[in-house]
This record gives structure tokens, C-alpha cells and sequence, in this order.
């Protein structure tokens, strides 16, 4: 199975600061249709996981700018350029490549 | 709008089987472009992918290995919902279980609102 390694596990954040989450796969996540299949969730408090970005770097429909995807080989990142109260939730990569889809261990966001 | 409503009993005792459904409303379960899955999330095991059916001119189903012995991943077109069934349930299989559409692109677009099933006598 591949394995998705995240960090921080904790991160505080003051509001209006910008905040960043890593994530390494254990193999490549290159489709030979040339995209990585990475995408991020966020699971906000009594919600069900949504969809922020798929694709490695495409933004989900209706999510705000100030989310960023990117990646570099098998290292993957989830940039917030200003949070905001509302981001606050546990935030998951996870590989859609190959059966058994496999997620990371979450990374809690909160507001100092 | 797509739409996933889960139905299915939150407390299911050890040995047993936990049934969930999904009805879909906005889209088919017969569509040759989506799939259906069932993810779980619990405070050990975090996010944790369970398996999926899908129509590409036949039905198909994938499992992860640690339940596939236990699972079935059902359509049922006449009422436009898919199913999850597990057997043999454990205190371990206490969980919050959610059905998802993978669409093109293999995202997770559209969540039911989430089960809580308990295992417990």
C-alpha cells in the first residue's frame, strides 16, 4: 500500500498569518495521464470531509483562493495564504492512484 | 446538486453485520464516469478507505484487504443507492462510515452526512 506521511500533526495558527502542510507519499503518484493524484480534504467539526483540492493542484469548486496545492517528485504541500477562523479542522491528503486509496494522518489547524 | 443520504442502524452488536445504505439523488449509480465508495473514520485508524463499486459496462468492486473477507460493496439500480456490509463486526469496527462519489480525476466530491455505528453488546 502507499503510504501518506504528513506533518505537522498540530498546527496553531494565528489569523490572518499564512500556514503550510506537508505530505509525502512512500511511491510516485504520477498517472501516466501526466497528473499526480494527491488531493487534500478538510474535515471541519461535526462535517463531513470536503474537497479543497484535487489533482495535486486544482482547487476544488467554490473553495477560496487562499488554498494552494503544490508538489515537487513525491513531496506535497497544502499552503493557506491568510487563515481564517473557518479553516479550522483537520486537514488530509490522500492518494487516489491505486486501490487501496490511502490518507495521511491528519493535520489539526487551530487558531491561536 | 448531488445529494447522499445514509440511512442504517448506530448500533450493531459483536459478530454481526453492519448494514448502511446510500441513496443518491443527482446522479446515477449506474454512471460510467463516477464510483461509489465507503470510507470510515475512527480515533485509531484515522480516514480509512473501504472499498468501492463502479459501472464500466459490467459492475466492478475493489476492497482493502484488511476487511475484504468481510465486505460486500452492493449497487441497486432500481433504487438508484448503493449498500455497504460488513460481517463479523468488532469493537474495532466502531466508526464513523461515510459513502462518497470518486468523479473524473478520482476526487471525493460529494459526502453522505456520515454514520456513527457503534459495536457494542
Amino acid at each position: 500500500d502507499i503510504v501518506m506521511t504528513q506533518s505537522p500533526l498540530s498546527l496553531p495558527v494565528t489569523p490572518g498569518e499564512p500556514a503550510s502542510i506537508s505530505c509525502r507519499s512512500s511511491q510516485s503518484l504520477l498517472h501516466s495521464n501526466g497528473y499526480k493524484y494527491v488531493n487534500w480534504y478538510l474535515h471541519k467539526p461535526g462535517q463531513s470531509p470536503q474537497l479543497l483540492i484535487y489533482l495535486a493542484s486544482i482547487r476544488a469548486s467554490g473553495v477560496p483562493d487562499r488554498f494552494t496545492g503544490s508538489e515537487s517528485g513525491t513531496d506535497f504541500t497544502l499552503k493557506i495564504s491568510r487563515v481564517e477562523a473557518e479553516d479550522v479542522g483537520v486537514y488530509y491528503c490522500m492518494q487516489p492512484l491505486q486501490t487501496p486509496y490511502t490518507f495521511g494522518q491528519g493535520t489539526k489547524l487551530e487558531i491561536k | 446538486q448531488v445529494q447522499l443520504q445514509q440511512s442504517g442502524p448506530g448500533l450493531v452488536k459483536p459478530s454481526q453485520t453492519l448494514s448502511l445504505t446510500c441513496a443518491i439523488s443527482g446522479d446515477s449509480v449506474s454512471s460510467n464516469s463516477v464510483a461509489w465508495n465507503w470510507i470510515r473514520q475512527s480515533p485509531s485508524r484515522g480516514l480509512e478507505w473501504l472499498g468501492r463499486t463502479y459501472y464500466r459496462s459490467k459492475w466492478y468492486n475493489d476492497y482493502t484487504v484488511s476487511v475484504k473477507s468481510r465486505i460486500t460493496i452492493n449497487p441497486d439500480t432500481s433504487k438508484n443507492q448503493f449498500s455497504l456490509q460488513l460481517n463479523s463486526v468488532t469493537p474495532e469496527d466502531t466508526a464513523v462510515y461515510y459513502c462518497v462519489r470518486e468523479s473524473t480525476g478520482s476526487n471525493f466530491d460529494y459526502w453522505g452526512q456520515g454514520t456513527l455505528v457503534t459495536v457494542s453488546s
